[in-house]
């Protein structure tokens, strides 16, 4: 299973773009990144994925590197409701075709003032 | 369009009891997942469910176990519970074909196991 490398904490403030990278280096071809976020005591909320193109969507965008080693999610105006825990997930197959999440312990992002 | 509702939103049990955390999936969505999330850390894969079987399991004991009912609701079953398992249990929903989709996320149930 790729494993996913993240900064522990980041600090942007409000107004700013937030960039949160990723590593993950050991990614096969067929397995998405995923990026979800976690408000305290909250289920975590879906953001991003993607292959191997750069992607945008209303929330976010995210850039892969040609590599696929590597990825930013980029928050392009950030509030302070996204303060959160941010996760990087490379997605596997588990047994019988089904697909886990495996979350690592994430970026805990705080947005200031 | 309803999200992933689960109940209840808090419980407290006793070391040896038995528990059932119930999940409704979103509309559309036939494939339920469970995640284990202890204090502090990222949530953890316990099992995923896909027309009323088990289709995948992380590293969780036998005691935890689950059902998919033909409306994609699901239970799990947590037997004889220990202190450690005091933690937020999640539920997530998909598509079968998640790859093309995002999961989506209940706000969880908290048990607290004394």
């Amino acid at each position: 299973d790729a494993k996913t490398t993240q900064p522990p904490s980041m600090d942007c403030a409000e107004g700013r773009a937030a960039n949160l990278p990723c590593n993950h280096s050991t990614i096969s071809g067929n397995e998405y990144v995923y990026w979800y976020r976690q408000i305290h005591s909250q289920g975590p909320q879906y953001i991003i994925h993607g292959l191997k193109n750069n992607e945008t969507n209303e929330m976010a965008s995210l850039i892969i590197t040609e590599d696929r080693k590597s990825s930013t999610l980029i928050l392009p105006h950030a509030t302070l409701r996204d303060t959160a825990v941010y996760y990087c997930i490379v997605r596997v197959a588990n047994s019988n075709s089904g697909y886990a999440l495996n979350f690592g312990k994430g970026t805990s992002l705080l947005v200031t003032p | 369009e309803t999200g992933v509702t689960q109940s209840p939103t808090h419980l407290i049990k006793t070391r040896g009891q038995q528990v059932t955390l119930r999940c409704s999936s979103q509309s559309g969505h036939n494939t339920v997942s469970w995640y284990q999330q202890a204090l502090g850390q990222g949530p953890q894969f316990i099992f995923q469910y896909y027309r009323e079987e088990e289709n995948g399991r992380g590293n969780f004991p036998p005691r935890f176990s689950g059902l998919q009912f033909p409306n994609y609701s699901s239970e799990l079953n947590v037997n004889a519970l220990e202190l450690d398992d005091s933690a937020l249990y999640l539920c997530a929903s998909s598509p079968r074909d998640s790859r093309l989709y995002g999961y989506t996320f209940g706000s969880g149930t908290r048990l607290t196991v004394v």
